[in-house]
């Protein structure tokens, strides 16, 4: 389920899930997107990248989509862990390599 | 080193005291970034540095706060006369290239966590 106002959205899944954290972006000139996965009490970890010339990108079960039209970036996470337990955020980079992230979603693993 | 290193992991100032927050990067970065995060939420982009000098300094308070870069040195965070609204978790992040990509991310330090009471 979602929470909203001051809480994190959040999204619970049952072990073996597939997990699918969407996002929106604002800057319609960006042209690179990042993934981060940030566990508690730790820095942002980069998961997964994608350039604004591409629409799908596949990892090592996760996958990012990107819909340049409506601004959007997701991230699927197969065969969801306990260890996949986190915020996710995506980020997009700006002039200058600074990164603007957008809200983060805290995704819960149920074993 | 191999990892962004921050100190300390956690600050505890009163409100108007000082606070200095320090980040070495990894060995052969030539960049350094420092974003703010509030609340396990939002994080704000607050200045950049390109070795010593700074490269982006748009997301910097006009007042209270100041960074460095020095050589041989760890790179600062400076706040002046803190405020209750200074508390959040600062992380320092470190990249070979202004140019993020899969192949030179930006590596993040775990933060300070900075709480004003």
């Amino acid at each position: 389920g979602e929470s909203v106002g001051l809480h994190l959205p959040t999204l619970s899944v049952q072990e073996g899930d597939n997990s699918i954290i969407n996002c929106a972006y604002s800057n319609s000139a960006s042209d690179y997107f990042i993934w981060y996965k940030q566990e508690s009490g730790k820095g942002p970890q980069f998961i997964i990248d994608i350039r604004s010339n591409m629409d799908k990108r596949q990892g090592q079960r996760v996958t990012v989509l990107l819909n340049k039209t409506v601004k959007h970036l997701s991230l699927q996470i197969a065969a969801t862990q306990p260890g996949d337990s986190a915020v996710y955020f995506c980020a997009e980079t700006h002039q200058g390599g600074k990164l603007i992230f957008g809200q983060g979603t805290e995704l819960s693993v149920k074993p | 080193g191999e990892e962004v290193a921050q100190t300390p992991k956690h600050l505890v100032r009163g409100e108007g005291q000082k606070a200095k927050l320090y980040c070495a990067p990894i060995k052969g970065h030539s960049y350094v970034f420092w974003y703010q995060q509030v609340l396990k939420n939002e994080f704000k982009f607050l200045i950049s540095f390109q070795n010593e000098n700074v490269f982006d300094e748009t997301g910097m308070p006009k007042e209270r706060f100041s960074a460095k870069c020095l050589p041989n040195s760890p790179c600062s965070l400076e706040i002046q006369a803190t405020k209750l609204e200074d508390s959040a978790v600062y992380f320092c992040a470190s990249s070979q290239s202004v140019r993020v990509s899969s192949n030179q991310p930006q590596h993040f330090g775990d933060g300070t966590r900075l709480s004003i009471l």
